[in-house]
């Protein structure tokens, strides 16, 4: 089942912040981010993992709530750089080889 | 390394015409996936493999094939294109493990369906 992310999207001015939330209403194992910009591929952000290991970039910051089944992405001091859609993908505790990805939250960061 | 290269990047088709979309990577990545993005939407898994021989259906897998002989290489075949097949497709591929591993995306199939 697709996990939730809000909100849709998100307008802010550089160096404003951000968060981004996925919910998912099964037991996951793992949570990715991706960020993706218009007309290309989706890009690796970072996995948090059951058990509190994350793997991924040192400027990015993410949570993972896993008895609420929830990770919220924390998107500090904003850069042009960083508008895109950002999309969560979960993998269930049951399933080994599936990642079921939300419908993405567009961000938009103003001069 | 190139990464995960797809082929071709832009398709026109007419409806109930054949095609495959190429598919390959250079990581030794056992695990490879089919995505298909429609406007305004997440990633749709349509078919996926664990290792060369061994695949299985995602969440929209009617109209499309798969096959994996090789490592390397996993192409996706369109049996009698349909205008709702008009999609942007990636393939991704990541090492094995319970999404443990990030996946990395090619680049895309833009395929449009008249």
């Amino acid at each position: 089942q697709q996990p939730v992310q809000s909100p849709q999207a998100v307008i802010l001015r550089e160096g404003e912040d951000a968060v981004i939330n996925c919910s998912s209403s099964k037991a996951l194992y793992s949570v990715h981010w991706y960020r993706q910009k218009h007309g290309e591929a989706p890009v690796f952000l970072m996995i948090l993992l059951k058990g509190g290991e994350q793997k991924g970039h040192e400027k990015i910051s993410a949570s993972f709530n896993e008895k609420k089944q929830q990770s919220s992405l924390y998107l500090t001091a904003s850069q042009l750089s960083y508008s895109g859609t950002y999309f969560c993908g979960t993998h269930g505790s049951g399933s080994a080889r599936q990642l079921t990805f939300g419908s993405g939250t567009q961000l938009t960061v103003l001069p | 390394n190139a990464g995960v290269t797809q082929t071709p990047k832009f398709q026109v088709l007419k409806t109930g015409q054949s095609m495959t979309l190429q598919c390959a990577q250079d990581m030794n990545h056992e695990y490879m996936s089919w995505y298909r993005q429609d406007p305004g939407m997440g990633l749709r898994l349509i078919h996926y493999s664990v290792g060369a021989g061994i695949t299985d259906q995602g969440e929209v897998p009617n109209g499309y094939n798969v096959s994996r002989s090789t490592t390397e290489d996993f192409p996706l075949r369109l049996l009698s294109a349909a205008p709702s097949q008009t999609s942007v497709y990636f393939c991704a591929s990541s090492r094995p493990g319970q999404g443990s591993y990030e996946q990395y995306f090619g680049p895309g199939t833009r395929l449009t369906v008249t």
